[in-house]
C-alpha cells in the first residue's frame, strides 16, 4: 500500500527565509507524487507533480521539489518565504488506481 | 470561468435528516472524486466514479451514496446525518490514466458539512 508522511505539522519561518516541507513516500511501484497547497476556507491547489520524468520539479509561487528515490522523499522548498504562502501543504502519493493518498498536511506560518 | 463547483458551499442541518451535495465539472474530464476533510485537516478519498461507472469506494457508510448522472457531474447523498459526519467535503476530477495523461486532480472550492 501507499502512504505518505509529512514530518512537522506545523512550520514556521521569517518572511524572506528558506522554506523546507517534509514530505517522505512508501510505495512497490514508481509513485506519482504531489504538493497541493489549501488556503484558508478554500479548495486544493496544486503546487506541482513529480511523474517519473526531471527529477527536481519546478511549481507555481517559486516552490519546488526534488524526487530523491534512495531516500524516499519528496520535500517541498522555497528560497525566501512571503507572508502569502502561509498556508497548509499537503503532500500526496497517487496509486494505481488513480486515487491520492495525503499526508496529515503540514501548516506553514511567515513571521514578518 | 469555475471548473469545479459545488454547492452549498456551507451546509448546516440536524442530526437524523438526508441531504445532498452536488458537484459540477467543465473541464471534460473522465473521472471524479469525493473527499473528506476532518477537523484535523485530514483528507481521505471515498468516491471516485469513472464514465458514470462507480470505480473507488472506499470503507464509508451505506448512508453516503454518490450518483453520476453524467460524467460532468457528481453528486453525494447522505441519509440520516451523524455527528461525525460534520467535515469539509471535496468534489475533485480528473482526466482518465487510460487517455495518457497523469492523473492531475483539480478540486472544487468545498463544502463544510456541520451536523447539529
Amino acid at each position: 500500500a501507499q502512504s505518505v508522511t509529512q514530518l512537522g505539522s506545523h512550520v514556521s519561518v521569517s518572511e524572506g527565509a528558506l522554506v523546507l516541507l517534509r514530505c517522505n513516500y512508501s510505495s512497490s511501484v514508481p509513485p506519482y507524487l504531489f504538493w497541493y497547497v489549501q488556503y484558508p476556507n478554500q479548495g486544493l491547489q496544486l503546487l506541482l507533480k513529480y511523474t517519473s520524468a526531471a527529477t527536481l520539479v519546478k511549481g507555481i509561487n517559486g516552490f519546488e521539489a526534488e524526487f530523491k528515490k534512495s531516500e524516499t522523499s519528496f520535500h517541498l522548498t522555497k528560497p525566501s518565504a512571503h507572508m502569502s504562502d502561509a498556508a497548509e501543504y499537503f503532500c500526496a502519493v497517487s496509486d494505481l488506481n488513480d486515487k491520492l493518498i495525503f499526508g496529515t498536511g503540514t501548516r506553514l506560518q511567515v513571521f514578518p | 470561468d469555475t471548473a469545479v463547483s459545488q454547492t452549498p458551499k456551507y451546509l448546516v442541518t440536524q442530526m437524523g435528516n438526508d441531504k445532498s451535495i452536488k458537484c459540477e465539472q467543465n473541464l471534460g474530464h473522465d473521472t471524479m472524486y469525493w473527499y473528506k476533510q476532518d477537523s484535523k485537516k485530514f483528507l481521505k478519498i471515498m468516491f471516485s466514479y469513472n464514465n458514470k461507472e462507480l470505480i473507488i469506494n472506499e470503507t464509508v457508510p451505506n448512508r453516503f451514496s454518490p450518483k453520476s448522472p453524467d460524467k460532468a457531474h457528481l453528486n453525494l447523498h447522505i441519509n440520516s446525518l451523524e455527528l461525525g459526519d460534520s467535515a469539509v467535503y471535496f468534489c475533485a476530477s480528473s482526466q482518465d490514466r487510460t487517455s495518457g495523461y497523469y492523473n492531475e486532480q483539480f478540486f472544487g472550492p468545498g463544502t463544510r458539512l456541520t451536523v447539529l
